[in-house]
């Protein structure tokens, strides 16, 4: 069965200090894995995908296929990236592939 | 901010009515997907429709349905059967490339019901 996990319900780190959100998966098949972002009152938007290996807003996750994880990492936190954090995995085949979402980490930056 | 539109932002309705969820997407997307989004939760899969007048059902489609008349259209309608319906529900479309999802998938803002 494909199951992400995302082990922190909150986390909080001061300002200008690294961030780290964890996020497992369980997947037999070739994962494709995606990061997404809820900011207050905003709707949730793509923040960044293995696939593309680009860095947005500073932040940056690597697929370790060996650990199957992919966390997402910042060298030094702002306060406007306080936000509701989703990994998600797509998975199945055929056609029925859907995103399978873990139950996300709400990230505080305290001033 | 267009791309999915979903009515109305917040939704009450009395325990035993129905009630439809509108979405609607100009991004020319083929998939559609509603999710429910509940606090510590994550976004579980409701139902979702690849094509028009087809769809499948998601993780936790009982008390829940829908329908794809248009490909822009992908109302859900929350009956009196699902046993707690108050949540924040979120619509979403993805494109297809060779009937597989690629890219990114995009949402609408929601809308939050309230069952009284």
């Amino acid at each position: 069965a494909q199951r992400v996990t995302q082990p922190e319900k909150l986390l909080s780190v001061f300002k200008g200090a690294p961030v780290e959100l964890k996020c497992n998966y369980s997947y037999s098949g070739s994962p494709e894995l995606f990061w997404y972002v809820q900011y207050s009152r905003q709707r949730l938007q793509l923040l960044l995908r293995h696939i593309s290996r680009e860095s947005i807003k500073g932040f940056t996750a690597d697929l370790n296929k060996g650990e199957t994880s992919f966390h997402l990492k910042k060298p030094f936190a702002q306060e406007e990236d306080s936000a509701m954090y989703y990994c998600a995995l797509r998975a199945g085949w055929g056609g029925s592939e859907k995103l399978v979402f873990g139950k996300g980490t709400k990230l505080t930056v305290n001033p | 901010d267009g791309g999915i539109t979903q009515s109305p932002k917040y939704l009450f309705r009395k325990e035993g009515q129905n009630v439809t969820l509108s979405c609607e997407q100009n991004l020319n997307h083929d998939a559609m997907y509603w999710y429910r989004q509940d606090p510590g939760q994550g976004l579980r899969l409701i139902y979702y429709s690849q094509i028009v007048n087809d769809f499948q059902k998601g993780d936790i489609a009982e008390g829940y349905s829908v329908s794809r008349e248009k490909k822009e259209s992908f109302p859900l309608t929350v009956t009196s059967a699902q046993k707690n319906p108050t949540a924040f529900y979120l619509c979403a479309s993805n494109n297809l490339a060779g009937g597989r999802p690629y890219n990114e998938q995009f949402f609408g803002p929601g809308t939050r019901l309230t069952v009284l």
